[in-house]
């Protein structure tokens, strides 16, 4: 089956600008997590979405948000971009139940903020 | 706090020998370990898991050991080849059922011919 899709590969944005990733998650999966992993950092979690709801947040300013869509696929927004927030912009879909912990990741969204 | 760090960020091995890389956490309640292999370009690979009421479970070629007493995980790799250059990271799941993961710093393991 095919796994987790997440566009674009890669973008290149100026300060300030505003920028949407998406990632379609596995079939049948309802969970939909999101990473943002530099060299300094790290893997670190964005949040995660359930069914259409925000189930957890980490601990990023408000410019990062996101939405989950009825069929799972999500959106993850950055707004007023900074330099900072240059890095590779992972998605992990699962299916969301408290057992089953089989997290799958994309291949990733490369952000250059220049 | 939540935390998961590794003791080492580069390893060599020669192929063909096993490769241990290690993890420390810091949140005795975590429920759940997962390892992860990243290669350039991917997004993490699973690679092999383990629940904390154990303390050790085996994959093909893949060990990961558990001691809840010190904190601390391992990952065995047996018979090491050359795709499994990469850099591999620890994560765990803090809070039982909480879909997140804290991951590690990684580990950069090079494989030499």
């Amino acid at each position: 089956k095919a796994g987790v899709t997440q566009t674009p590969r890669y973008l290149i944005k100026t300060r300030g600008q505003q920028v949407t990733l998406s990632c379609s998650p596995i079939s049948g999966h309802r969970s939909v997590s999101w990473y943002q992993q530099t060299p300094g950092q790290g893997l670190q979690f964005l949040f995660e979405y359930f069914s259409e709801t925000q189930r957890n947040k980490g601990n990023f300013p408000g410019r990062f948000s996101g939405r989950q869509f009825s069929n799972s696929r999500s959106e993850m927004n950055v707004s007023t971009l900074e330099l900072g927030d240059s890095a590779l912009y992972l998605c992990a879909s699962s299916s969301g139940q408290n057992s089953n912990y089989g997290y799958t990741f994309g291949s990733g969204t490369r952000l250059t903020v220049v | 706090g939540e935390s998961v760090g590794l003791h080492l960020p580069t390893l060599s091995v020669q192929e063909g020998d096993n490769s241990i890389i290690n993890c420390a956490y810091s949140n005795s309640a975590s429920d759940y370990f997962i390892w992860y292999k990243q290669e350039s370009g991917k997004g993490p690979q699973f690679i092999i898991d383990i629940r904390s009421n154990m303390d050790k479970r085996q994959g093909q070629r893949v060990t990961v050991l558990l001691n809840k007493t010190v904190k601390h995980l391992s990952l065995q790799i047996a018979a090491t080849q050359p795709g499994d250059s990469a850099v591999y990271f620890c994560a765990e799941t803090p809070i039982q059922g909480a879909q997140k993961l804290v991951f590690g710093q990684g580990t950069r393991l090079t494989i030499n011919p």
